[in-house]
């Protein structure tokens, strides 16, 4: 069974352009999770999609969207590039909603330069 | 609000130690309870689980207990090796799904 593949896996992109990341959740698994590591910050919780439906949002200012598609993939899109955003976004996927565990991509490396 | 705190690292051991990480969580509810590793480059991979009060949660080696009295999840393994040597993340999920996590532990292992 693939697990979740995430691409690319480094992005490099300078302040002010937009960014955007995929992922691949497992076969069988609704929901898809994205979560942002950066430096300093630990892992903190972006946005969560189940059945193609934005379920919630992070403490985070909306220039960072997302979608999920009706094969269940996912694409977070970051806008107007900060430096600050530079970190590895990690997508999950889980089989429903609810408190079941997570199962994580190998992340992209976004650096904003 | 909800919230989890991990002993910070590094912790530095030789092989064949033994091992425990602290984890203690803030959060309401009946959370379920997740430890992950992640090695160097990689991704989280889920280290093991428990659900509700008193499970025991095990994987290679490692087992973790859900206590709720003292809204804890330790962390522990009888004898490390070299390849345990990662960054260890304490994480439980509640109503909301998201997963809430530690600030991760960095454990290296020494011949």
């Amino acid at each position: 069974e693939a697990g979740v593949t995430q691409s690319p896996t480094h992005l490099i992109k300078t302040r002010g352009q937009q960014a955007t990341l995929r992922c691949s959740p497992i076969s069988g698994h609704t929901s898809v999770y994205w979560y942002q590591q950066a430096l300093g910050l630990g892992l903190q919780f972006l946005l969560w999609y189940d059945e193609g439906e934005e379920r919630n949002r992070g403490n985070f200012p909306p220039r960072f969207s997302g979608r999920q598609f009706p094969n269940y993939s996912s694409e977070l899109n970051v806008n107007a590039l900060e430096l600050e955003d530079s970190a590895l976004y990690l997508c999950a996927s889980s089989p429903w909603e609810g408190p079941g565990p997570q199962h994580f991509g190998d992340g992209t490396r976004l650096s904003i330069l | 609000g909800n919230s989890v705190t991990q002993m910070e690292g590094p912790v530095t051991l030789s092989e064949e130690a033994f091992l425990t990480i602290n984890c203690t969580y803030t959060a309401t509810g009946y959370p379920s309870l997740f430890w992950y590793v992640q090695y160097p480059g990689e991704g989280l991979q889920l280290l093991l689980k428990a659900t509700k009060a008193d499970d025991k949660g095990s994987n290679k080696g490692f087992e973790a207990t859900y206590r709720k009295e003292t809204t804890s999840f330790h962390l522990e393994k009888g004898s490390v090796q070299v390849s345990d040597s990662a960054v260890y993340f304490c994480a439980f999920t509640g109503t909301a799904s998201k997963l809430t996590f530690g600030t991760g532990t960095r454990l290296q292992v020494t011949l």
